[in-house]
Formats: C-alpha cells, sequence, structure tokens
C-alpha cells in the first residue's frame, strides 16, 4: 500500500494525558500537512512541513502541540496535557509540492 | 477574507435522482484552485477534482459533473443518477495563491441517498 498511514486510527486518553500520532506519507512527497475536523465541521489546517522544515503554524496549535517531521520522512503530532477540546480528527496529508492532497484515513481521538 | 460556504448542511435523495450540491466562495486572489472532496463514513477524504481561477470550463466524469461559475463565485457539483454509494459527506475546499497550499474548507454537505 503506497498510500498514506496514520497510527493509530482511534485514541482514547484521559484528560491531562500526553499523546502522539504518526503519519507516514507517501514516500516520494515532500510536503506533509496536519489538519484538525471536528464533527460537523470542515478539516481546519494545523501545520505544514516542506521536507524536514516546518513552514506555517495555525494559532489553532497552541503551546500544548508540537510536530515534528526528522528527516523529511514520516511526522509525528504530540498534544501535552491534553483536554476535552482536543478531541477531533487528526488528518495528515502528503503531497508533491502542489495541491494534489493524498489524506489518510485520520487518527481520532477522544479525551475523557 | 477568504471563505467557503456550503449552504446545504443535509441533502437526502432517493436512488436514482440528481442532486446538486452548492458551494460558493470569497477571495480576492486572481489565482487560485477549488477542489471537491468526499468523505465517506469511514473517514479518509477523497479527492474528486481539482479546478483553477482561468478554467471555466465545466467537467464531467462519468455520473459527476462540476459547474464553476467566476461571475458568481460558485463552483456547484452535480451527481446524475445517484446510488446508495454516494451517501458521504461532501466538502467544497479553496486553495488560495501562496506557496503554502494550504486549502480551506466548507462545512460540508452531508448526502444520503436511499434504496
Amino acid at each position: 500500500d503506497t498510500g498514506v498511514s496514520q497510527d493509530p486510527r482511534h485514541k482514547i486518553t484521559k484528560r491531562g494525558q500526553n499523546v502522539t500520532f504518526r503519519c507516514d506519507p507517501i514516500s516520494e512527497h515532500n510536503r506533509l500537512y496536519w489538519y484538525r475536523q471536528t464533527l460537523g465541521q470542515g478539516p481546519e489546517f494545523l501545520t505544514y512541513f516542506q521536507n524536514e522544515a516546518q513552514l506555517e503554524k495555525s494559532r489553532l496549535l497552541s503551546d500544548r502541540f508540537s510536530a515534528e517531521r526528522p528527516k523529511g520522512s514520516f511526522s509525528t503530532l504530540e498534544i501535552q496535557r491534553t483536554e476535552q477540546g482536543d478531541s477531533a480528527m487528526y488528518l495528515c496529508a502528503s503531497s508533491r509540492d502542489g495541491y494534489g492532497y493524498t489524506f489518510g484515513s485520520g487518527t481520532r481521538l477522544t479525551v475523557v | 477574507a477568504q471563505k467557503v460556504t456550503q449552504a446545504q448542511t443535509e441533502i437526502s435523495v432517493v436512488e436514482k435522482e440528481d442532486v446538486t450540491l452548492d458551494c460558493v466562495y470569497e477571495t480576492r486572489d486572481t489565482t487560485y484552485y477549488l477542489f471537491w472532496y468526499k468523505q465517506p463514513p469511514s473517514g479518509e477524504l477523497v479527492f474528486l477534482i481539482r479546478r483553477n481561477s482561468f478554467d471555466e470550463q465545466n467537467e464531467i466524469s462519468g455520473r459527476y459533473s462540476w459547474n464553476f461559475q467566476k461571475s458568481t463565485s460558485s463552483f456547484n457539483f452535480t451527481i446524475t443518477a445517484s446510488q446508495v454509494v454516494d451517501s458521504a459527506v461532501y466538502f467544497c475546499a479553496l486553495g488560495p495563491a501562496g506557496n503554502n497550499r494550504k486549502l480551506i474548507w466548507g462545512l460540508g454537505t452531508s448526502l444520503a441517498v436511499n434504496p
């Protein structure tokens, strides 16, 4: 399978815990995006990488959120001290320099 | 401001009916892109079409067709002879000019096609 992989598919965590999600993009894609989607809403941009450089972060990405893309390959998104408002679907997409996104299946986070 | 409006929250049709999903966008850019994505219950966003702002030709792909009208800032999507498998949430998105290539999304239209 050469699509975008996200792990885990589902995560339930207690408020205050830290969580980390992983995204494996299509190998030849140098851009990687993270979006967040809550129920009944469209996706909202969080951040993006070109190769290993994080080039833009949304104001939605508070200092509890951090994303990395070491070596320009897979990416991780970590949320520290989770809050109930963090419950959402976290979507990863990759592209080769343009708008031709391929999305992963997402990680659904539930904070209880 | 850049914005995408999908005024129809939910649509329910009977199989084989035609259905049109509306999308209106706002941007001051002269160069931009418009997209439609499908999100079935499994959650993965599936790309359907990309249109750039200089190409107003309508497009048809099987039972799907798209009508882009710059004069009304609309990019509507029609499914002809709908099928149960078309049931999903459909999103319209705007890709402004700029190097970051991030998308601005509408709220989506939930389409239910009933047998």
